[in-house]
């Protein structure tokens, strides 16, 4: 079976210090990869997404960079976090070419202070 | 006017009651999601639908495309049903996976 593994669970950081969060997905290959946030009291956006290795494209300008180094690898990083930044992080990933269901990772609180 | 908005904001009702969420939506769609998210913000993914009904232990969720509307019903409400219940709908137009969603309906069920 299928499994998305997302670390860390929470996060403080300090403005201007870097940011690196890892998503991984275990069980399947190719998937569609997509790192939404979620900020206090606000739904789901998305910010990046990928469709293969090396391959991202950002829906929102921002702070904040993505990279798939591997098919199953997702990471969400900044050089200089802002205050701004904070927020519920969720990694999800969906089968390629296919109309399948999101599956989400549980999330990174980060805090930035 | 947003183009997903669920109904009601928030609902808390007593255990063992029928729990209706609504979700109505303005744009063409390809898939509906339905989503639970617990207090400590993580996310299950309960149902995809293009069209009619699915059902998954004590959760029913239908769509009528027609009318732009969709419904996820809980059948003998419990209080580990507690959480905000999100709506979000792909557009046709989309070849991204780039949803729209409901701000979601936060559900408290009293013991």
């Amino acid at each position: 079976s299928q499994t998305i593994h997302q670390w860390p669970a929470t996060l403080v950081q300090p403005v201007g210090s870097p940011l690196s969060l890892e998503c991984t997905v275990e069980g399947t290959s190719n998937p569609n990869l997509y790192w939404y946030r979620q900020a206090a009291g606000r739904g789901l956006q998305l910010l990046f997404y990928s469709v293969g290795i090396g391959q991202i494209s950002s829906e929102v300008p921002q702070n904040l960079s993505a990279s798939r180094p591997q098919d199953r690898q997702f990471i969400l990083s900044s050089k200089k976090l802002l205050l701004s930044d904070s927020g519920f992080y969720l990694c999800a990933w969906k089968k390629a070419g296919t109309n399948s269901p999101l599956h989400f990772g549980n999330g990174t609180r980060l805090t930035v202070t | 006017k947003n183009e997903v908005e669920q109904s009601p904001q928030n609902l808390t009702a007593q255990e063992g009651e029928f729990i209706t969420i609504n979700c109505s939506y303005s744009v063409g769609i390809s898939a509906l999601h339905w989503l639970q998210q617990h207090p400590g913000g993580g996310i299950v993914s309960l149902f995809m639908l293009s069209s009619g009904k699915k059902k998954h232990g004590r959760l029913i969720a239908t769509i009528n495309i027609q009318e732009k509307h969709s419904s996820l019903h809980i059948t003998a409400s419990h209080p580990r049903d507690s959480a905000v219940y999100i709506c979000a709908v792909r557009p046709s137009s989309d070849s991204n996976y780039q949803l729209i969603w409901g701000a979601g309906t936060k559900l408290i069920i009293k013991p």
